[in-house]
């Protein structure tokens, strides 16, 4: 059975910290994987990964995948409180249009 | 636990014809579900956020008279592309809540809608 998996569940830090959280998964005819940030509206995308190894960056957040050991994470450094939101990780799988499948979510609160 | 599934997870239909995507909430009451559709460069787009037993909000630019949404059940909605085109043809993907705020969703597994 297909299925992403995400820890923790939710985290709560102070202004400053780092973060990573992680994501797993376990998918047949894996495509890409994808890490969304949720705040009130739809998820905006964040990063789409799809090499093991290569980390992507963007201003204080980046991203690695491992397709080894099937696994994700995504680092926050010098968390803001802006920073606080829940972080969705999917993965693209099977057919040759794409489908997603969400991990339940890791619930970030970053307080001042 | 917080286990939403689709049905169906892939359809094909010819243009003109209605289909209806069903999502349900297995294992928790769903106060609140929403339907996304996924376009290009892997954005979501909120197309609709429907409550048990009122009527569906639509986003803005979302027609709710191609778009029909029910919320009959605290574990039941639906989506239905009435005269369906070509460009209807995308990923749908709707979640749940029991809390009423869109930080809590649990996201199911996604219907592709191909119209030919």
């Amino acid at each position: 059975e297909d299925k992403v998996v995400q820890s923790p569940l939710s985290l709560v830090v102070h202004e400053g910290d780092t973060v990573t959280l992680n994501c797993s998964y376990e998918v047949t005819n894996f495509r890409s994987l994808l890490w969304y940030k949720q705040e009130k509206k739809a998820p905006t995308f964040l990063f789409m990964l799809t090499s093991s190894g290569i980390e992507k960056k963007s201003g204080r957040l980046s991203s690695i995948l491992d397709k080894k050991e099937l696994f994700s994470i995504l680092n926050i450094t010098a968390t803001q409180t802006g920073d606080s939101a829940v972080y969705l990780c999917a993965v693209d799988y099977g057919g040759s249009q794409g489908n997603l499948i969400f991990g339940k979510g890791t619930k970030l609160s970053v307080k001042p | 636990g917080a286990v939403v599934s689709q049905h169906p997870s892939r359809v094909i239909c010819k243009s003109g014809t209605s289909v209806k995507i069903e999502c349900r909430s297995l294992d928790f009451q769903a106060t609140t579900m929403f339907w996304y559709r996924q376009f290009p460069k892997q954005s979501l787009m909120l197309m609709a956020t429907s409550n048990e037993g009122s009527k569906a909000t639509y986003e803005q630019g979302v027609e709710k008279d191609k778009f029909l949404i029910n919320h009959a059940s605290l574990t039941l909605s639906t989506l239905t592309v009435t005269s369906a085109h070509p460009e209807d043809s995308s990923f749908y993907i709707c979640s749940a809540s029991w809390g009423g705020g869109r930080e809590t969703q649990y996201f199911g597994p996604g219907t592709r809608l191909l119209v030919l």
